[in-house]
């Protein structure tokens, strides 16, 4: 059972914003950055967002991340079809990380 | 360009022990912490510790503390991972990974291997 919550699933149409929230506590989120992964099926997992809305160089600015006390969510702006895939949140959490349940974007 | 290389597969006995390995290059290997996450079938990712090559400092998850051993061999950039007993609950693909910012112990993970899966079936 995953630290951070997050919901299975999101699903949205081409165009459309879907938002992915990751609940945590005052020992993880609550006092730590929060960062973003996707993963396609098959692959490795590649960083989205670090330090709770910094976009690393490459990803697309349809890709933004915010923080509010204990909990924090990943927006995607504009959803195409190669979003699909499996995003995660993971934050520190007194000396090592956790990630999120993990939640599977669909694009209808 | 920062690199993670680990082999693709290994197949184990239960009870058997099992060292994989992560080469690492296109960075100093000596001042990235750098460690594992597991993902076992169908199921999400879980952060298993990181080692500071320069002194091998380790973070473990309690999760993970006790059943594996982080090492690294910096003549080499090469960091390890080692069951001396495996499971079948260890039947899972194993991500290296480096943590983004130099000597910072909390950093989050940046570059990802292509993955070890390690199969332990009797």
């Amino acid at each position: 059972q995953s630290v951070l919550t997050q919901p299975p699933s999101v699903s949205g149409t081409p165009g459309q914003k879907v938002t992915i929230s990751c609940a945590g506590s005052s020992s993880n989120i609550g006092s730590n950055y929060v960062h973003w992964y996707r993963q396609v099926p098959g692959a490795a997992p590649t960083v989205l967002i670090n330090w709770n809305n910094q976009r690393p160089s490459g990803v697309p600015d349809r890709f933004s991340g915010s923080k509010s006390g204990t909990s924090a969510s990943l927006t995607i702006s504009g959803l195409r079809s190669e979003d699909e895939a499996d995003y995660y949140c993971a934050a520190w959490q007194e000396g090592f990380y956790v990630f999120g349940s993990g939640t599977t974007v669909a694009v209808l | 360009e920062v690199q993670l290389l680990q082999p693709g597969a290994e197949v184990k006995k239960p009870g058997e022990s099992l060292m994989i390995s992560c080469e690492a290059s296109g960075y100093n290997f000596s001042t990235h912490w750098i460690g594992w996450v597991r993902q076992m079938p169908g199921r999400g990712l879980e952060w298993m510790g990181i080692i500071y090559p320069a002194d091998s400092d380790m973070r473990y998850s309690p999760s993970f503390q006790g059943h594996v051993t982080l090492s690294v061999d910096e003549s080499t950039n090469t960091a390890f991972l080692h069951w001396s007993s495996l499971r079948t609950s260890d039947t899972a693909m194993y991500y290296c990974v480096r943590s983004s910012v130099s000597t910072m112990t909390n950093s989050p993970p940046d570059y990802w291997g292509r993955g070890t899966l390690v199969t332990v079936s009797s």
